[in-house]
């Protein structure tokens, strides 16, 4: 069964320095989306992508955030100047027809 | 967006035992869908029942959903440890957009 795929699984970084988190949806599928999840809190959305622009963001998503689908295959979140507070679980998923989103297992970012 | 909120918020049962979770949520909605979390990692989409729908089936899940008390359940029959994670509930209406958003969930643990 198809599923999407995460890289790294752990990132650690210092404070100030950009990491970009990678995903690779679904292939036939049209929707991109990121989400967070801080320990021990909910998961919150961050930003939706469709037909290759941002459709969708919440407040977390400021200007040190960005997203690209570079190619045909991966959809990527760059965080420009990680905080301490950017420390969280970062988890993509996507969707065919913007229902049902289908996550990947997560990209665990720890910021010192 | 529109949150769900489950109900309990843990639940502790023996295997071979049935589990029942509820959700609640404000406004008129499209769609209700119900998500699995094991400890740590991505969200499982478990099942979708549209506001026309009553009562849907999906393996060892029924899902059934009153629009008038604006509330749905999820019962897990003859559970399993396998099954022990958070449940969430993920309403949507005309107004939520792409995103999904989550309550705290319910946490539920299968003893062996």
């Amino acid at each position: 069964e198809p599923e999407v795929t995460q890289t790294p699984s752990h990132q650690v970084t210092q404070m100030g320095q950009e990491v970009i988190l990678r995903c690779v949806p679904i292939s036939n599928h049209l929707y991109f989306y990121w989400y967070r999840q801080i320990l021990g809190q909910k998961v919150e959305f961050l930003v939706s992508f469709y037909n290759n622009e941002i459709s969708e963001k919440s407040e977390i998503f400021d200007d040190q955030f960005s997203v690209e689908r570079p190619d045909g295959s991966n959809f990527t979140l760059k965080i420009r100047s990680t905080k301490l507070e950017d420390s969280a679980m970062y988890f993509c998923a996507s969707s065919w027809g913007g229902e049902t989103q289908y996550f990947g297992p997560g990209t665990r970012l720890l910021v010192l | 967006s529109q949150q769900g909120e489950e109900d309990p918020q843990a639940l502790s049962i023996q295997e071979g035992e049935n589990a029942t979770m509820n959700c609640s949520y404000k406004t008129s909605i499209n769609n209700l869908q119900w998500y699995r979390q094991n400890s740590g990692r991505g969200l499982v989409h478990l099942i979708l029942i549209r506001s026309n729908e009553r009562e849907k089936h999906s393996g060892r899940l029924r899902v059934t959903l009153d629009t008038s008390k604006k509330s749905s359940s999820l019962l897990i029959t003859a559970s399993r440890a396998a099954d022990t994670a958070s449940y969430f509930c993920a309403p949507r209406s005309e107004t939520s957009g792409s995103r999904l958003t989550f309550g705290e969930g319910t946490q539920l643990t299968v003893n062996p």
